[in-house]
């Protein structure tokens, strides 16, 4: 199984600011997948990264709000921009080849937006 | 669209059984089974595939009905370590992507 870690593992913002999320996965991945948890509910899909080509982004997310890097198979960090209380949610990045594969997820960003 | 998660709660005693349903309105190729316990990430159970066998994990099991889009969680003399959220996740069709399902809260009492 993949072993993966996210930094930070939490912040608290001010509205308006923006904060980037790491993704550092132990082995070379690829597909990686950006999820937003807000409290109490389910896990939504934001973005899949795949090295070398854009982000392909799921309905309701723009990639002006929710830029998205991967520079390499074991890395990707998302970007949360012109934060607002609304954006206050559980960000997880998760790896897995495809449907069919093992989804791992990382530990989790729990962000809080003032 | 999102699968459907039944019951939404269930709080069982430690050593009785409990099962959780997971329904799909699409055509599922896989099943993925997770559960999270508060504050912390997701942790993977079992996945089923399409014309797979029924898989266990300790004394959790799963079946994966693909005629009727739907799959079952069945667990088993129940211990306190399987309180948490479980969470379906489906594959379908050439997504690449899991849908989640909206969850189901076990708690386990002693």
């Amino acid at each position: 199984s993949a072993v993966i870690s996210q930094k930070p593992s939490r912040d608290i913002c001010q509205r308006g600011t923006s904060l980037t999320i790491q993704c550092q996965v132990d082995s070379q991945v690829t597909m990686m997948f950006w999820y937003r948890q807000q409290p109490g509910q389910s896990l939504t899909l934001i973005a899949t990264a795949n090295q070398g080509s854009e982000a392909t982004y799921e309905s309701g997310f723009v990639i002006d709000k929710f830029p998205i890097s991967r520079p390499n198979l074991t890395f990707s960090t998302l970007t949360v921009s012109n934060m607002s209380p609304e954006d206050s949610s559980i960000y997880l990045c998760s790896v897995g080849k495809d449907s069919t594969d093992t989804q791992y997820f990382g530990p989790g960003t729990r962000l809080t937006v003032l | 669209q999102q699968p459907v998660q039944s019951p939404q709660a269930v709080i069982l005693r430690e050593g009785e059984d409990a099962v959780i349903n997971c329904s799909s309105s699409k055509a599922l190729y896989s099943v993925h089974w997770y559960r999270q316990k508060h504050g912390e990430a997701p942790v993977f159970l079992m996945i089923l595939l399409k014309g797979g066998e029924q898989m266990r994990h300790e004394k959790i099991s799963a079946s994966f009905n693909e005629k009727k889009q739907q799959s079952s969680l069945y667990l088993t003399a129940s211990q306190l370590s399987y309180s948490g959220t479980y969470f379906c996740g489906t594959g379908s069709g050439s997504a690449r992507q899991l849908t989640f399902g909206s969850g189901t809260q076990l708690t386990v009492l002693p």
